[in-house]
């Protein structure tokens, strides 16, 4: 059974990057898709990207100026990037596998809390 | 920009009948835009429990059930319980990405 764990500095300082990375353990990265998802403090979720097993990417359009996602298959780890972060990236950050056959999220992480403050 | 749009919260009572709602600020829902819902209680991971307009995942209870109504998704749930309250998001796949609603906060009182 797929299982993800996010990790990553749990600080960021203003105007610098945001760096996650999510290990997938029970499966082969190479055979899915994978998306990113945050969750500000006591707000909604939101959609950051996703990452295809082509190595093709499709992110939010309100963030795609600052975010890249990647995919290291050899770890079977994939990360995100946020450039020039504020505190509006103060989130819960969840990695979760996608399914594009339907369009959906099957598994998530447990997530992590990033704050960004000086 | 289209906006997903949810109720931000609504009430049932033990044992009720209640349908959540799931629109767009322009157009209508079908299920092209394969409507998917996550529960997700305080403090915990999200969990997957319908996609596809009205399948499933594995473990949800069979009071839950998605479907397509006028010009929404919807997620009804029969003879709710206690522990059905929390948080619902649905998702629309929308332009080859996703769209989060903003939420409904469901109380079972």
């Amino acid at each position: 059974q797929v299982q993800l764990q996010e990790s990553g500095p749990g600080l960021v300082k203003p105007s610098e990057t945001l760096s996650l990375t999510c290990t997938v353990s029970g499966g082969s990265i190479s055979r899915y898709h994978w998306s990113w998802i945050r969750q500000p403090p006591g707000k909604g979720l939101e959609w950051i990207g996703n990452i295809y097993y082509s190595g093709s990417t499709k992110y939010n359009p309100a963030l795609k100026s600052r975010v890249i996602i990647s995919v290291d298959t050899s770890k079977n780890q994939y990360s995100l990037k946020v450039n020039s972060v504020s505190p509006a990236d103060t989130a819960i950050y969840y990695c979760t596998r996608w399914f594009d056959h339907y369009y959906y999220m099957d598994v998530w992480g447990k997530g992590t809390t990033v704050t960004v403050s000086s | 920009q289209t906006v997903v749009t949810q109720e931000p919260s609504f009430s049932v009572s033990p044992g009720g009948t209640v349908t959540l709602t799931c629109g767009l600020s322009s157009g209508s829902v079908s299920s092209g835009y394969y409507p998917s819902w996550y529960q997700q209680t305080p403090g915990q991971t999200p969990r997957t429990f319908i996609y596809n307009t009205n399948t499933r995942s594995s473990g949800v209870p069979d009071r839950f059930s998605g479907s397509i109504l006028g010009n929404k998704a919807a997620l009804t749930i029969t003879g709710a319980q206690a522990d059905d309250g929390s948080d619902y998001y649905c998702v629309l796949y929308m332009g080859g990405g996703m769209v989060f609603g903003g939420g409904t906060k469901l109380t079972v009182l």
